[in-house]
């Protein structure tokens, strides 16, 4: 099992950019993740998903869109990318959280946005 | 509001024990997570506590009280690829984690 995965590694945007970071996982999820991290700060949520079709908003989700399609795929798309996105971005995925089990987290995504 | 707090970094010697201590405030509360994060790499799963005590794994414990709003972390026989940032994470009445900064810890020879 690959388990979580995010594309690109690390990308620059110039300010006004879009793009989409890439999530997709193979453990047969229903729930899945997006958060970002600044330095010295906790994650913060940005949305999350609790099946194909149904995502929700998280702590910080202003310029930010997402979309489930299918299980697997959870891309989190940012339009008009501004500095204060600059972070690193992890996508995760787990069971449903009631269980007491832990999130799996992709390997992140670093955006610095110029 | 919801809050997790620890220190933001504590230094130990190889071969010893440390405590990284951690109090949360959530809305309701579903349970309290320690995650291990190396410099540039995602977090990984070290604890799930829901109930009070002593959960031990290796040379990893970790503690809950509920009514203190407190947990630790327990390292022993610290060895040098133990030095990461370690986050801890309550699980509010949403079932939603709410995170801590994380803690920076430095081992030395």
């Amino acid at each position: 099992n690959a388990g979580v995965t995010q594309t690109p590694k690390f990308r620059i945007l110039k300010i006004g950019q879009s793009m989409t970071l890439q999530c997709a996982q193979d453990m047969n999820h229903n729930y899945m993740y997006w958060y970002r991290q600044d330095p010295g700060m906790g994650l913060k949520l940005i949305y999350y998903s609790v099946g194909a079709g149904i995502t929700d908003k998280g702590e910080v989700p202003n310029g930010y869109n997402v979309s489930r399609s299918t299980t697997e795929d959870f891309p989190l798309r940012l339009e008009l990318a501004a500095p204060s996105q600059t972070s690193v971005y992890f996508c995760a995925s787990s069971p449903p959280p009631d269980r007491g089990e832990t999130q799996y987290f992709g390997p992140g995504t670093r955006l610095l946005v110029l | 509001g919801q809050n997790i707090d620890q220190p933001t970094e504590m230094t130990a010697t190889e071969g010893a024990i440390v405590q990284i201590n951690c109090t949360y405030q959530t809305s309701g509360f579903n349970g309290l997570f320690w995650y291990q994060q190396h410099a540039g790499e995602a977090p990984t799963f070290l604890s799930y506590n829901v109930l009070d005590g002593l959960e031990e794994k290796g040379r990893f414990s970790s503690f809950l009280s509920r009514s203190k709003g407190y947990s630790y972390l327990l390292l022993k026989e610290l060895q040098m690829k133990d030095s990461a940032s370690y986050l801890c994470a309550g699980m509010d009445s949403n079932y939603q984690l709410i995170w801590g900064a994380g803690t920076k810890l430095i081992i030395k020879p």
